[in-house]
C-alpha cells in the first residue's frame, strides 16, 4: 500500500509569491493534518481536515490556507511568502480524529529567497 | 511555558549501551503520548504510542508514562549506530486534534 504522499518534494519561491503543496493520505484514513518544521525545532500543527472539513487551526496568519477534497487529499496554500516561511511541511494521515498516532509524508522542503 | 519539553542534547552513547530520552508535558489531561524518530533530512516515524500510565515494550523500545510527574520517556536498549537520530516527543492535550511536538534530542551511538 501506498504511505502519505506529498508533492513537490522541494520548492524555491521568491518573497511574495504564492505556493501550493499537496497531499494524499493513506488509503482508508480520512484525517489529514499539516504541520510546519522550521529547522531544529519540533513539527508545528498549522491544520487538521476530516471528512472536508476543517477541524483544527493552529497559530498561523491567515496566509496559510487548506482544504481537503471528496477523496480525501489536501492542499496547504501560502500567500505572500516571507523568508520565514522557509521550512519542511509535512503531511500527516490518520485513520479518524481518534488518538492514533499519525503517519507522516515524507515532506515539502520549501525554501523562500 | 512550552507544552511539551525536551533536552535537545545531543545525548552520545556507546554502542550497546542503554539510551534514555525524557520529555515533560504541561497539559495535565493529556491522554495520547508518542515518540517518533527523525533522521536527517527525512521526516518524522512513529515508532512507540502510550496511553496509560506505567510501561510498554515493542522489541528494544520502551515507552514510560507517569501522568501524576506529567513526564514521558524513551528507553532503547542494545543500542546502535543505526538509532542515530532525532527523537521527538509528542503529546495529544485533552481538548483539540493536534498534537504537541517537542523541539527533539538528538541521539548519537558510538560504534
Amino acid at each position: 500500500d501506498a504511505g502519505v504522499t506529498q508533492s513537490p518534494t522541494h520548492l524555491i519561491k521568491t518573497r511574495g509569491q504564492q505556493v501550493t503543496l499537496r497531499c494524499s493520505p493513506i488509503s482508508g484514513h480520512k484525517s489529514v493534518s499539516w504541520y510546519q518544521q522550521v529547522l531544529g525545532q519540533g513539527p508545528q500543527f498549522i491544520f487538521q481536515y476530516y471528512e472536508k472539513e476543517e477541524r483544527g487551526r493552529g497559530n498561523f496568519p491567515d496566509r496559510f490556507s487548506a482544504r481537503q477534497f471528496p477523496n480525501y487529499s489536501s492542499e496547504l496554500n501560502v500567500n505572500a511568502l516571507l523568508l520565514g516561511d522557509s521550512a519542511l511541511y509535512l503531511c500527516a494521515s490518520s485513520p479518524t480524529l481518534s488518538n492514533y498516532g499519525y503517519t507522516f509524508g515524507s515532506g515539502t522542503r520549501l525554501t523562500v529567497v | 511555558q512550552k507544552e511539551v519539553e525536551q533536552n535537545s542534547g545531543p545525548l552520545s552513547v556507546p554502542e550497546g549501551a542503554i539510551a534514555s530520552l525524557n520529555c515533560t508535558y504541561s497539559d495535565r489531561g493529556s491522554q495520547s503520548f508518542f515518540w517518533y524518530r527523525q533522521y536527517s533530512g527525512k521526516s518524522p516515524e512513529l515508532i512507540m504510542s502510550i496511553y496509560s500510565n506505567g510501561d510498554k515494550e515493542d522489541g528494544r523500545f520502551t515507552a514510560q508514562l507517569n501522568k501524576a510527574s506529567q513526564y514521558v520517556s524513551l528507553l532503547i536498549r542494545d543500542s546502535q549506530p543505526s538509532d542515530s537520530a532525532t527523537y521527538l516527543c509528542a503529546v495529544r492535550p485533552n481538548t483539540g486534534n493536534q498534537f504537541y511536538f517537542g523541539t527533539g534530542t538528538s541521539l548519537t551511538v558510538i560504534p
